[in-house]
């Protein structure tokens, strides 16, 4: 079935630092989207790449979508410790948004004051 | 306006017991997607009800089973319980083919 990897696990950086995290697919994807999950929450829709190579920022966040649609990257640029928490891609499979979300593992992000 | 709400918040049973997890979505939403979170693992599908009948199923035992009412609301029961079953279980809801929102969850302990 289809599976979605992502890395690293674990990232531990300095406040201040950039951060990027990955995310590939084995299949082709109508869409990807991205969550944060703080400690002890839920998870809280970020953001949603719907079309090849799209790019999209929100404020300190750039979000990438592959050419092929197989593949997502979120970068963090100057992180500060409000970044903390498990950051995790979802891919809608297949040809359609059929909103059967596969999520990755997440990355968990540490930042130090 | 209210977000996805779940309860119970916690849920403590016993190995064979049976257990029921309810779901009211945001107001305006249709569709109700249900995922089991493992400690330190991403969100696992379920299944997903839209129109009252179940539309979408991932890879979990007939044990697991839902159901979802006329306003929408959602129930998820789980038979004869395990203790792999123990999760935080989210409910998440949207308009069909719509980002979803998620609830806090219900964190089931099965001992």
């Amino acid at each position: 079935g289809q599976q979605v990897m992502q890395i690293p696990q674990y990232q531990h950086v300095q406040e201040g630092e950039d951060f990027t995290t990955y995310c590939n697919s084995s299949t082709t994807l109508s869409n990807i989207q991205w969550y944060k999950q703080r400690p002890g929450g839920h998870p809280v829709f970020l953001i949603q790449l719907v079309k090849s190579g799209e790019v999209k920022k929100q404020k300190r966040l750039t979000f990438q979508f592959g050419e092929a649609k197989k593949n997502s990257s979120l970068h963090i640029t100057a992180t500060q410790t409000t970044d903390v928490g498990t950051y995790f891609c979802a891919g809608n499979g297949g040809s359609s948004n059929t909103g059967k979300l596969i999520f990755g593992q997440g990355t968990t992000l540490q930042v130090k004051p | 306006d209210a977000g996805v709400t779940q309860s119970p918040t916690h849920l403590i049973k016993t190995r064979g017991q049976q257990v029921t997890l309810r779901c009211s979505p945001k107001s305006g939403h249709d569709t109700v997607s249900w995922y089991q979170q493992a400690l330190g693992q991403g969100p696992q599908f379920i299944f997903q009800y839209y129109e009252e009948e179940e539309r979408q199923r991932g890879n979990f035992p007939d044990r697991f089973s839902g159901h979802q009412f006329p306003n929408y609301s959602s129930e998820l029961n789980v038979n004869a319980l395990l203790l792999g079953d123990s999760a935080l279980y989210l409910c998440a809801s949207s308009l069909i083919q719509t980002k979803q929102y998620f609830g806090p969850g219900t964190r089931l302990t099965v001992t």
